[in-house]
């Protein structure tokens, strides 16, 4: 199993709403990655978790909140957002310092209202 | 400092033509460099990487680049394009030293077009 698997694809929500993302893989990979790409645009980094602890928080606000419950999960929850916040929302993971074995998945396509 | 610069934000081609993606990089380090491409709404695939080995870089899909150090170059290239090409693609360099995680740097991108 190759995969990073994220849910849901599309998610719409205002902005008083609670929302979480899901992304679950199976291939071992102790670090696990949220990136934010806005459209026509490259994605960026929000978070790093390295052995389910968070190694890297790239200045995101506080209304994004990760979680890594275990090593094959990795959550986002959202509360209060912004439709600025609207954008495409990938998780990925790889191997402890091996740079070539990251594995993106497919991507939560989020829109607030 | 690491940077990577892709050179044209927009690349058209015909079914059939050479592709040629243009990146140059700046790395203070010997660096790893990647491209990735993107269709419509969906993640991230690598297509190959450089990481110090050959200068020739094979990939999937008929893809290859070509570090050159002299000219800080890693232009991706494939010698006939398919429509399924069509896609954004990403040139990535990643800093050494990265504490064992991967803080990838990207380009801006170029979107690809591939007419009949």
């Amino acid at each position: 199993d190759t995969e990073v698997t994220q849910t849901p694809k599309h998610l719409v929500m205002g902005m008083t709403n609670k929302k979480s993302l899901k992304c679950e893989q199976h291939m071992g990979h102790r670090a696990m990655y949220w990136y934010k790409q806005k459209a026509k645009k490259p994605p960026e980094l929000m978070f790093v978790y390295s052995y389910e602890k968070l190694s890297i928080n790239e200045s995101v606000p506080s209304r994004f909140s990760p979680e890594c419950p275990n090593s094959s999960l990795l959550n986002l929850h959202l509360h209060a957002l912004q439709p600025e916040d609207s954008a495409l929302y990938l998780c990925a993971s790889s191997p402890l310092g091996s740079l070539e074995k990251l594995f993106f998945g497919s991507g939560t396509q989020l829109s607030v209202l | 400092a690491q940077s990577v610069t892709q050179l044209d934000s927009h690349v058209s081609v015909s079914e059939g033509t050479p592709v040629l993606l243009r990146c140059n990089y700046s790395s203070s380090y010997s660096p790893s460099l990647f491209w990735y491409v993107q269709h419509p709404n969906k993640g991230l695939q690598l297509l190959l990487k450089y990481t110090s080995a050959a200068t020739l870089v094979k990939g999937i899909n008929g893809f290859e680049a070509e570090f050159k150090k002299s000219e800080t170059s890693f232009h991706l290239t494939k010698p006939s394009a398919h429509m399924s090409d069509a896609a954004e693609y990403f040139c990535v360099v990643s800093p050494p030293f990265s504490g064992g995680y991967n803080k990838l740097i990207f380009g801006a991108g170029t979107r690809l077009a591939v007419h009949p």
